[in-house]
């Protein structure tokens, strides 16, 4: 059974600071770590996704894995206040998706 | 871009009823899947599919059944309401498992009184 934790829970930083959240699982097995965001009142909508060790730049963001260590990572570049929402990260291996909890992500003006 | 609709967007049920939340997609999806949602939380995993006419339970399928008559249609029953099952439910599919994304519906919100 997929464990899937995140942190923090909540986070607030100012307009064009650089943030990081954190995402660990417990299947080994994964094979695609997905982010995704849900902003407020709204569906959530796939972010970006990496499958091997190492990280991937899109644009703002980069995903850091490691799967040694269980654990993946998103890291935002000059934060905007659009980019503020409830953050969810998925690692998925099979028909089961199981998402973490969330960190909800306030960037102020 | 994929569409999943939900229906209805919004439905206010009584204790002890019965509920029926629905879920289309036309994007020749295999997997279909149903979450909730509490206020300010993450998705918990209720039911999922991978082919029509089979229904696998997820983390939370407690009070809750699921049916997939066709690869296009999945939906949620709640034989009898209780007030712990006021949500947000989402409905998602996705065409292969693992690399592709999740595409979501806008969501149903239940209310159980």
């Amino acid at each position: 059974q997929q464990n899937v934790q995140q942190s923090p829970e909540s986070l607030i930083v100012p307009e064009g600071a650089r943030t990081s959240l954190n995402c660990t699982f417990s299947d080994s097995a994964s094979q695609y770590f997905w982010w995704y965001r849900q902003h407020s009142g709204k569906a959530p909508k796939a972010l970006m996704s990496i499958f091997s060790n190492g990280e991937k730049e899109e644009g703002r963001f980069t995903i850091h894995l490691n799967k040694a260590s269980l654990h993946f990572s998103l890291h935002i570049r000059d934060s905007q206040p659009s980019d503020s929402a409830l953050y969810l990260c998925a690692p998925t291996g099979g028909y089961k998706v199981v998402f973490g909890s969330g960190t909800r992500l306030l960037v102020s003006p | 871009e994929a569409a999943v609709t939900q229906s209805p967007r919004s439905k206010v049920a009584v204790t002890g009823g019965k509920v029926t939340l629905s879920c289309h997609q036309t994007n020749n999806h295999d997997y279909m899947y149903w979450y909730r949602q509490d206020t300010g939380h993450g998705l918990r995993l209720i039911h999922y599919s991978y082919v029509a006419d089979s229904t696998e339970k997820g983390d939370i399928p407690d009070g809750y059944k699921a049916s997939r008559p066709s690869q296009e249609n999945f939906s949620l029953i709640l034989e009898l309401a209780s007030l712990s099952q006021t949500a947000v439910y989402f409905c998602a599919s996705s065409g292969q498992i693992s690399n592709e994304r999740l595409f979501f519906g806008h969501g149903t919100k239940l209310s159980v009184l």
